[in-house]
């Protein structure tokens, strides 16, 4: 198996852009996810292969890739972006495998 | 409208049993990757099982052999039995449906959860 690596918090004022970053190996042959996931909530996708936004998910959000690193963006932070945010891979190659970053907690000062 | 809402959860004993169940309305479960991700009380989320539409199923090294996932097709319904309990099973299980434009790798909708608890 394989680990992705995110750092524990991030702290913005609001109006200012965040970025979460998230490590991995396998990143450059997979593609990564981004989970929002606010206290007592399911997660929700924010951002599927790398950099694509799925419907009803604000322009803020936005998503990048440079070899084996991904970051997550967030830019105009607002306070309701308050949360923890997760990446995710998988390998589907054989066997199937999936795997998420430990999760990063981003605090709107 | 897409709904998930995952049902079984309990207190049970270290080497017990339980069976959760995932009722999905406004898709078919059998036409869909479906998938269980768990998370213990205030960690982060770990995947637990998949299994695709065309019935195979996948397993995280720390339940293989211990959790089957499956599917009643015409309940539309998907379950996780889950045998031989440990204490570090304890977890929130969220049942999630992949959505084919991730081909399959992550997961659009979510249900709510459902809390299982090992202990004696």
């Amino acid at each position: 198996s394989y680990e992705l690596t995110q750092p524990p918090s991030v702290s913005v004022s609001p109006g200012q852009t965040a970025r979460i970053t998230c490590s991995g190996d396998a990143l450059p042959k997979q593609y990564a996810y981004w989970y929002q996931q606010k206290p007592g909530q399911a997660p929700v996708l924010v951002i599927y292969k790398d950099s694509e936004r799925p419907s009803g998910i604000p322009e803020r959000f936005s998503g990048s890739s440079s070899g084996t690193t991904v970051t997550l963006t967030i830019s105009g932070v607002q306070a309701e972006d308050e949360a923890d945010y997760y990446c995710q891979s998988a390998d589907s190659s054989g066997t199937y495998q999936a795997v998420f970053g430990g999760g990063t907690k981003l605090t709107v000062l | 409208e897409v709904q998930l809402v995952e049902s079984g959860g309990g207190l049970v004993q270290p080497g017990g049993s339980l069976r959760l169940s995932c009722a999905a309305s406004g898709f078919t479960v059998s036409s869909n990757y479906m998938s269980w991700v768990r998370q213990a009380p205030g960690k982060g989320l770990e995947w637990v099982s998949v299994i695709y539409s065309g019935g195979s199923t996948y397993y995280a090294d720390s339940v293989k052999g211990r959790f089957t996932i499956s599917r009643h097709n015409s309940k539309n319904t998907l379950y996780l039995q889950m045998n031989s309990l440990r204490a570090e099973d304890t977890a929130v299980y969220y049942c999630a449906r992949a959505p084919r434009y991730c081909g399959g790798d992550c997961w659009d909708y979510w249900g709510q959860g459902t809390l299982v608890t090992v202990s004696s």
